[in-house]
Order: structure tokens, then sequence, then C-alpha cells
């Protein structure tokens, strides 16, 4: 699996967007960009995940770009529950989810 | 429907004694996948198992582990003799469908605290 580079942490003020960068610049034609977070004390839990096209979901936006070096997670209007540490994750699609390696991550604090 | 339940949530051993580690799935979730977090580390796969079947146990120590799903009740890990370094905490997952296919995730439990002293 390609590797990620995420910065360690960044701030954001409670109701702005949040929008956390990730390089993967060695990422191949057939890998997914999938992000998850820790909130503090809990398991993992999935965000969203995508091939080329930007995604959007309830609780976030994928934007990757055309070259697919690099992403940007957007929580468009963060609240204090979104603080957490956020995991950028490139794998194939059909190759071992559970394998997954959950590295450092960027430490997202909201604050009010 | 509730989420993959873990307990207990916090576990106190001593050097020597045995920790099980308790894991029920989600509703209908056949495939069970166990992590270790060590403090201020990322999580670690140890195992996956499907009902009465382990998968893949890549992750886990050659010795002293051991981790069952039988096919009534929840999934079980054990650590004999526990040490010092394995307080951790540890984490199950589930998913309906296995893990590696498009479109399919799995849910983490709240995790079980090991702290062996």
């Amino acid at each position: 699996d390609a590797k990620t580079t995420q910065p360690p942490s960044m701030d954001c003020a409670e109701g702005r967007a949040a929008n956390l960068p990730c390089n993967h610049s060695t990422i191949s034609g057939n890998e997914y960009v999938y992000w998850y977070r820790q909130i503090h004390s809990q398991g993992p839990q999935y965000i969203i995940h995508g091939l080329k096209n930007n995604e959007t979901n309830e609780m976030a936006s994928l934007i990757i770009t055309e070259d697919r070096k690099s992403s940007t997670l957007i929580l468009p209007h963060a609240t204090l529950r979104d603080t957490a540490v956020y995991y950028c994750i490139v794998r194939l699609s059909d190759t071992g989810g559970f394998k997954t390696i959950f590295g450092a991550g960027t430490r997202l604090f909201v604050k009010a | 429907n509730a989420g993959v339940m873990q307990n207990p949530r916090h576990l106190v051993r001593r050097r020597g004694q045995e920790a099980r580690l308790r894991c029920s799935p989600m509703k209908g979730h056949s495939h069970v996948y166990w992590y270790r977090q060590l403090p201020e580390e990322g999580l670690k796969f140890m195992v996956y198992l499907q009902k009465e079947n382990i998968i893949d146990e890549s992750g886990m120590p050659k010795e002293r582990f051991s981790a069952e799903f039988p096919k009534e009740g929840p999934s079980i890990l054990r650590i004999q003799q526990v040490v010092r370094g394995d307080s951790a905490a540890y984490f199950c997952a589930s998913s309906q469908l296995p893990w590696d296919s498009l479109n399919t995730e799995a849910f983490f439990g709240q995790g079980t605290r090991l702290t062996v002293v």
C-alpha cells in the first residue's frame, strides 16, 4: 500500500470548515483513499473513501487532486465533537481492509 | 441495532494471570477482527475470524495469545500469563461481509483497556 503523509496536528474554530490535507504521491492507479477518525478512547470510525472523483456524504467531503497525489478531507462545520485523530489511508479496495494500518494521523483540535 | 459491544471496558490483571476479552459483533455480522493499540501508537491488526474459523492470524503473537469465535456467543481474545508489555487497548471490529470488498466497512467497538500490574 502507498504511504501517506499528514501534518501531526491542526486547530480549527468551532463552526468553521476543517480542511485536513494528505499527501500520497506514490499512490497507484487502483488504490483508493480512505479516511477514518478515532475520537479519544474509542475505536476508529469510517468517514469516507474515493478513487478519483470528489466524494461527499453526511459526515464530510473528500477532494482528490487530478493527479491523485494528494487529497483533502473537509468537515464543513466543525464541532467540538469532531476533535479526534484523523487517519488518511491508501489501499486497494479488494485487499485486506482489515489489515489497514492506522499510523500517526492528524490530531484535530476544534476550539470554541 | 446495537453497535459492537466489548467487555469489560477496563481490565486489570497481575503479571502471570490470564486476561479474557469479549467482543459481541453487530447483529448480522459474522466477521470479527481484533486489534491492539499501544499508548500513543496506531492500531495493529492481530486476527480475523469468521464464525468458528480463524481466517488470518498473521498479527497474533506466537505465544500466549489465542482467539476464538464460537458458533454461539461472543468472540474471545485470550491472553495467558500476561506481562506488563501486554498493557494496551484492545479493539474489535465486525463486518457483514469480508472487510476486503469495495464498499464494505467494519465497525469498531469501544475497546478494552488492559492494565497489567
